[in-house]
């Protein structure tokens, strides 16, 4: 079973709607979270990172994390067609060097 | 503002030939990371280095080696390629002090015939 479990889609809505996007985690170390952004054959784009519990919110896009239910979301308002790619979590501990621990990624879909 | 640089950009080897792919951290950048994306799947941590020295190692075949140089650079070296290897090789880069913010570069996309 992966550390990081995350639905792998594809989720499509219309433009416009507000996209909720979650991830689910076994190792309570985890403390730093992160949101990326991939288009096809690029490199994955930082969009969001927390740290701990809590939330954040970055124009129109909020990242939310719920250490006590090992689960994190991304939500994102007002979606564009420019929006569709596949976003990935991923996380890593406090201690040591942060590799990443990544989800396997969704693929969202906005249609105009 | 700078980014990761990789190169090249793409690769097409012939089985049990070697492969060389570079990373060029954003200016500054203390750590380096590489990670492995297969088709379909998500990045796997492969190797680290902080300040020259390896930091990390992760699910890396001992076939792979790799060094930061005093610039900084990074270099992944691959030998006896194996068809299993053809993927989207990520270098990432960040300062040690911010945990929460590692930047990828567009990848090399290495192809084994």
């Amino acid at each position: 079973q992966k550390e990081v479990e995350q639905d792998p889609g594809p989720l499509s809505v219309p433009e416009g709607a507000i996209v909720s996007l979650n991830c689910t985690y076994s190792n309570s170390a985890f403390q730093y979270f992160m949101w990326y952004r991939q288009y096809s054959r690029k490199g994955p784009e930082l969009l969001m990172y927390t740290y701990s519990s809590g939330n954040k919110e970055d124009g129109r896009f909020t990242a939310q994390v719920d250490k006590s239910s090992k689960y994190i979301s991304l939500f994102i308002r007002d979606s564009q067609p420019s929006d569709s790619a596949t976003y990935l979590c991923a996380m890593s501990w406090d201690t040591g060097f942060q590799k990443l621990v990544f989800g396997t990624g969704t693929r969202l879909l906005v249609s105009p | 503002a700078a980014g990761v640089i990789q190169s090249p950009r793409h690769l097409i080897k012939e089985k049990r030939e070697t492969a060389t792919l570079k990373c060029y951290p954003i200016p500054r950048h203390d750590t380096v990371y590489w990670y492995q994306q297969g088709p379909g799947q998500d990045p796997q941590f492969l190797i680290s280095f902080y300040e020259k020295m390896q930091s990390d190692k992760g699910s890396i075949p001992d076939r792979f080696s790799a060094q930061q140089f005093s610039d900084y650079h990074s270099e992944l070296n691959m030998s006896s390629l194996e068809l299993g290897d053809s993927a989207l090789y990520f270098c990432a880069s960040s300062l040690l002090v911010r945990k929460d913010t590692q930047y990828f570069g567009p990848g090399t996309r290495l192809t084994v015939l």
